[in-house]
């Protein structure tokens, strides 16, 4: 089935590192592809999502490409703040039957230090 | 909008009581879903339901869980009896069409 591997972490950085979380994905198809960050005791929020290939996704300095050639979405931020501590999953949609079945892979939880 | 509104947020209980775990999707959307997020295995599907029809509970782990939807704004998900490894953070999310799907809280299910 479908499956999505992540790096896991955890990872802390100094403000104003750069970032990046790496995300491969085994589908059959044509999926869609999602970021999505949880803030501590919070749900998961979506962060930015790519539907074809060579789509790039992009929200608050965080962006991620959709490669179809490596099945990869790798997740980067030029400059990461305190305030982007939060955990990120990298996921994608079988998009069937209309609605958004997300299959997850299993977070990475960044720290961001001043 | 309110968001998903899920109750309660903490939940404790024994092993053997029965848990009922509820959620108010955001109105209008049609697609509910409830994830099971643990340590161990990151967050699970569990079931889904369209136009308040359970469309794929492969995901349920066995027959103490059970989940309904008798209407488009609410649903429950029970375990009954509970046991300690049902121990995890409760996610139910709602969607409309092929939109993004929208989190609540969770619950925090402990069973001692």
């Amino acid at each position: 089935g479908d499956s999505v591997t992540q790096m896991e972490g955890p990872v802390t950085l100094s403000e104003e590192a750069f970032l990046t979380i790496n995300c491969t994905y085994t589908a059959t198809g044509y999926p869609s592809l999602f970021w999505y960050v949880q803030y501590p005791g919070e749900g998961l929020q979506l962060l930015l999502k790519a539907t074809k290939a060579d789509d790039k996704g992009s929200n608050k300095g965080f962006e991620a490409t959709y490669r179809k050639e490596t099945t990869s979405f790798h997740l980067e931020k030029g400059s990461v703040q305190v305030s982007d501590s939060a955990v990120y999953f990298c996921a994608l949609s079988d998009g069937q039957g209309g609605s958004e079945k997300l299959v997850f892979g299993k977070g990475m939880k960044l720290t961001v230090n001043p | 909008d309110a968001g998903v509104i899920q109750s309660p947020r903490h939940e404790v209980t024994e092993m053997g009581q029965e848990v009922t775990l509820r959620c108010k999707p955001i109105s209008g959307h049609n697609s509910l879903f409830w994830y099971r997020q643990t340590m161990m295995r990151g967050l699970e599907l569990l079931i889904y339901f369209n136009n308040n029809v359970p469309i794929d509970d492969s995901g349920m782990p066995e027959d103490r869980f059970s989940a309904k939807m008798p209407n488009a704004s609410f649903s429950t998900l029970k375990i009954q009896p509970s046991e300690p490894r049902d121990s995890a953070v409760y996610f139910c999310a709602s969607s409309f069409e092929a939109s993004p799907l929208h989190f609540g809280n969770g619950t925090r299910l402990t069973v001692t």
